[in-house]
């Protein structure tokens, strides 16, 4: 089977800008989740997505956005892009909410 | 107080030698635990996951799960400098199915 794939690998934007990541999760896999990872707050939740609905949020402004499709790829978008935004974008797939979840390879983000 | 606590390291160890890594987590209702190891630049490969009190053996990790004390280890035994990682320990909290990371504890293990 297929990993999980993230596109693209890496991105450099600059501040005020928007970014668009795109996660294709394992084959069957209907749950998509999204985290942020950066040196000092380590893995942070963004959201989870199950049946192109947003089961949970993490404590992220609302410039933080995604959604599922119905073959269960997801996208996460964030607009008016800060430098604190730096960092990688880590998409875990998992059969349903709950199960055990597998990363993707990340979109590292550089925001100048 | 974070939901999931790992000691960050850098924890060091010889080569061949067994390798301890801990987690403690704050929702009592949690279920499941897994332990993800990261090398450096790439993202998370899960190790193992646990769900019942005791030990959980696969090759040279070895999972220990203490619900009433709260906390989770990670033994690697015969430890290789390609153990070498962060290890980032997992919690699914009781509600909404949300996983927990902790923020990984550093190993080095020494030729």
């Amino acid at each position: 089977k297929a990993g999980v794939t993230q596109t693209p690998r890496y991105l450099i934007k600059t501040r005020g800008q928007q970014v668009t990541l795109s996660c294709s999760p394992i084959s069957g896999h209907r749950s998509v989740s999204w985290y942020q990872q950066t040196p000092g707050q380590g893995l942070q939740f963004l959201f989870e997505y199950f049946s192109e609905t947003q089961r949970n949020k993490g404590n992220f402004p609302g410039r933080f956005s995604g959604r599922q499709f119905s073959n269960s790829r997801s996208e996460m978008n964030v607009s008016t892009l800060e430098l604190g935004d730096s960092a990688l974008y880590l998409c875990a797939s998992s059969p349903g909410p709950g199960e055990t979840q597998y990363f993707g390879p990340g979109t590292r983000l550089l925001v100048l | 107080q974070k939901e999931v606590e790992q000691n960050s390291g850098p924890l060091s160890v010889p080569e061949g030698a067994i390798a301890s890594l801990n987690c403690t987590y704050s929702d009592r209702g949690s279920q499941s635990f897994f332990w993800y190891r990261q090398y450096s630049g790439k993202s998370p490969e899960l190790i193992m996951s646990i769900y019942s009190n005791g030990d959980k053996e696969d090759g040279r990790f070895t999972a220990q799960l203490n619900k009433a004390s709260q906390y989770v280890s990670l033994l690697i035994r015969d430890s290789q400098p390609s153990d070498s990682a962060t290890y980032l320990c997992a919690v699914r909290g009781e509600g909404g199915n949300q996983f927990y990371f902790g923020t990984g504890t550093s190993l080095t293990v020494i030729p």
